[in-house]
C-alpha cells in the first residue's frame, strides 16, 4: 500500500514559535506538495518540489518555508507562527506524469493560541 | 475567482438513494480532471482521473463523466451507502504547470438513514 505519512495528526504552538511539520513517502515519488485547507477556500498550495532540494512556490508561501534534503521527506516550516497559519495541513506526493494520481497524508491539524 | 467551482456545496440524501455532483471548470489548458473523496479529519482519496478525450470513468458506484467543451465535470454517486458521506473535491491538472493541481471547494455530502 502506498503510503504518505505526516508526523502529527494534531498540533498545538504559540505563536511566534517556529513550527516544524514533517511528511514521508514511501513511493519514490519524484514530486511533493503542501497544501493548506480552510472552509469555504478549499485546498491551496504553499509550497512543491519536484526533486531533491528543489522547490517552488505555491499560491500562498508567505510565512513558510520548506525543505527537501531527500527524496522521501518534505518538511513545512512556519518561520513564526501566528493565529492566521491556525489551519489544517495536507501533504501529497505524485509522479512526474501528468496521468496519475497524488496520494495524501492524513492531515495536521495545527492550531496557533 | 476560484477557477474550479462546484454545487451544491453541501447535500443531504437518504441512504439508497443516488445524487450527482458537479463540477464546472475555467482553467486551461486542461490535461485532466480528478474526482477526490475526503472524509472527515482525513487526507482526500482518489476517486477517478479523466483526461480530456475521456468522457466518462467509473469506480464501483461512482461514476464520473466530463465534457471538455462545456468544461463541465460530474460525479454520479449510485445507492448511496452511510460511509458516503464525505466531501467530494473536483481537481484539475493544468498542462506546463509542473504538476499544479487546482482545487474546487468541495461538495459536502451526507447520507442519513
Amino acid at each position: 500500500d502506498v503510503k504518505v505519512t505526516q508526523s502529527s495528526r494534531y498540533l498545538v504552538k504559540r505563536t511566534g514559535e517556529k513550527v516544524f511539520l514533517e511528511c514521508v513517502q514511501d513511493m519514490d515519488h519524484e514530486n511533493m506538495f503542501w497544501y493548506r485547507q480552510d472552509p469555504g477556500l478549499g485546498l491551496r498550495l504553499i509550497y512543491f518540489s519536484y526533486d531533491v532540494k528543489m522547490k517552488e512556490k505555491g499560491d500562498i508561501p508567505e510565512g513558510y518555508s520548506v525543505s527537501r534534503e531527500k527524496k522521501e521527506r518534505f518538511s513545512l516550516i512556519l518561520e513564526s507562527a501566528s493565529t492566521n497559519q491556525t489551519s489544517m495541513y495536507l501533504c501529497a506526493s505524485s509522479w512526474d506524469r501528468a496521468d496519475t494520481e497524488a496520494f495524501f497524508g492524513q492531515g495536521t491539524r495545527l492550531t496557533v493560541v | 475567482k476560484n477557477q474550479v467551482e462546484q454545487s451544491p456545496q453541501s447535500l443531504i440524501i437518504l441512504e439508497g438513494k443516488n445524487c450527482t455532483l458537479q463540477c464546472n471548470y475555467t482553467v486551461s489548458p486542461f490535461s485532466n480532471l480528478r474526482w477526490y473523496k475526503q472524509d472527515t479529519g482525513r487526507g482526500p482519496v482518489s476517486l477517478t482521473i479523466m483526461t480530456f478525450s475521456e468522457n466518462t470513468k467509473s469506480n464501483g458506484r461512482y461514476t464520473a463523466t466530463l465534457d471538455a467543451d462545456t468544461k463541465q465535470s460530474s460525479l454520479h454517486i449510485t445507492a448511496s451507502q452511510l460511509s458516503d458521506s464525505a466531501s467530494y473535491i473536483c481537481v484539475v491538472y493544468l498542462t506546463g504547470t509542473a504538476s499544479k493541481l487546482t482545487f474546487g471547494t468541495g461538495t459536502r455530502l451526507q447520507v442519513t438513514l
